[in-house]
């Protein structure tokens, strides 16, 4: 069955630390791997997307993704954490050919001035 | 660009009734979705439409209907509401070029 994992519930950094937001998956064959971000009572915003091609991918807000095959993850990071990037971050796959995103249960950043 | 509209933004029933939760977009997407949202589970697919004309069951589709009405629109409803559908609802659509959702703000309905 496919799944995602998103094994931290809430991650604290503070402001101005480096930031990861861990993601694992288990999909069968080269699924498309997405970041979202959910602010209070909003809907979810597209953070960035690893299709193919290079590892590393860049998206809004300064954060970036690392796609690594042979642990099947798909860690968000960015470097200087800001205290308006506390939010609820979501970690989703989709396998190719299908139309379906599966996500993972979120994790809460929180980042402390 | 609107984008992906929702209507209502809450509702409160009681069990047993019914309703109708609306969506549209303005992106001339293909596909459409709703999700449901519950603490500590993330998003869960509902029902998913690759095409007007087309609907799919997804994840949790029991207990609900859809209808997409035109490639704009795609509405799910609640026939007979259960307590367990206490939750908030999501409406997003897709491009086949960027393969990215975007959502639309949600809508938050308490069955009692």
């Amino acid at each position: 069955a496919q799944s995602v994992a998103q094994p931290e519930d809430q991650v604290n950094v503070a402001e101005g630390n480096p930031l990861t937001v861990k993601c694992t998956y288990s999909v069968s064959g080269n699924p498309y791997l997405f970041w979202y971000v959910q602010y209070p009572n909003r809907g979810l915003q597209f953070l960035l997307k690893y299709i193919t091609g290079d590892n590393l991918v860049k998206g809004s807000y300064g954060f970036e993704a690392e796609f690594n095959k042979s642990q099947t993850s798909f860690h968000l990071k960015k470097p200087s954490a800001l205290v308006s990037d506390s939010a609820l971050y979501f970690c989703a796959v989709r396998s190719r050919g299908t139309d379906k995103l599966i996500f993972g249960t979120g994790t809460r950043l929180q980042v402390f001035p | 660009n609107a984008g992906v509209t929702q209507t209502p933004k809450f509702q409160v029933l009681k069990t047993g009734q019914s309703m109708t939760l609306q969506c549209a977009q303005d992106m001339n997407h293909n596909s459409m979705y709703w999700y449901r949202q519950d603490p500590g589970m993330g998003l869960r697919l509902i029902y998913y439409s690759a095409s007007e004309g087309t609907t799919d069951k997804g994840e949790v589709p029991n207990g609900y209907n859809v209808s997409r009405l035109n490639k704009r629109e795609f509405s799910l409803r609640l026939e007979s509401a259960a307590p367990s559908q206490t939750s908030v609802y999501f409406c997003a659509s897709s491009e086949e070029i960027t393969l990215a959702q975007y959502f639309g703000p949600g809508t938050r309905l308490t069955v009692l």
